[in-house]
């Protein structure tokens, strides 16, 4: 069952733009998760978030969660060509471990 | 550094032919999980597994099996392949519940059945 739903499907900018991706689920979480996935490949986790946070930062990433919208954003900030890829929020249901992924969004950034 | 290994990149299987991806860790990780990867879909769990040689059905298990006989290596069984199991899949593992719990993942399996 798909938790999560991601918005835009597809993003493209300049390298050197911001790219904000949005991500809503269903049910009550224990924590939040994105990965990145380059062609291909598989995934590689980039942050986690926990429920009684609101914010997050790694390196050029930010992250928000708002459980009363259920909803997450992930922000690259000074985005480069490297970071093109498809980016998945994942969503840890309550006393699971189990990882529910939304569709992803796919993100192409033009030198 | 720490892996999640499978043991195919690439497999072309016939219809009706008895299918195993295996999927090795290295991190001592008590869980370990099996996806496949659609277009449009996402990833979707057919089966995990928390401890050796216990199994749980995940979202799309029909058509599917798994063993985990040690705490490493969790296999994936098409007992009987048929082209809608063309697909990606992703083998990944993570500590259990109560930790950070992020998963590490594989580099997939990309599985045609003619």
């Amino acid at each position: 069952s798909q938790q999560g739903e991601e918005d835009p499907q597809a993003l493209s900018i300049q390298e050197g733009e911001n790219a904000t991706m949005n991500c809503s689920y269903k049910t009550s979480i224990n924590n939040l998760q994105w990965y990145r996935q380059n062609s291909g490949r598989g995934l590689v986790h980039l942050i986690l978030i926990r429920s009684n946070e609101r914010e997050k930062h790694s390196g050029r990433l930010r992250v928000t969660l708002d459980t009363s919208k259920k909803s997450s954003s992930l922000l690259i900030t000074a985005s480069r060509a490297a970071d093109t890829a498809s980016y998945f929020c994942a969503t840890v249901p309550y006393n699971t471990d189990k990882l529910i992924f939304g569709t992803g969004t796919r993100l192409q950034v033009f030198p | 550094d720490v892996k999640v290994t499978q043991s195919s990149r690439y497999l072309v299987k016939r219809t009706g032919e008895k299918v195993f991806l295996e999927c090795v860790q290295d991190m001592d990780h008590e869980n370990m999980f099996w996806y496949r990867q659609d277009p449009g879909l996402g990833l979707r769990l057919i089966y995990f597994s928390y401890d050796v040689k216990m199994k749980e059905k995940g979202d799309i298990p029909e058509g599917y099996s798994v063993s985990r006989e040690k705490k490493e290596r969790f296999s994936l069984i098409l007992e009987s392949a048929s082209t809608n199991q063309t697909s990606m899949y992703l083998c990944a593992s993570s500590s259990p519940w109560g930790s950070n719990n992020e998963q590490f993942f594989g580099p997939g399996t990309r599985l045609t059945v003619l």
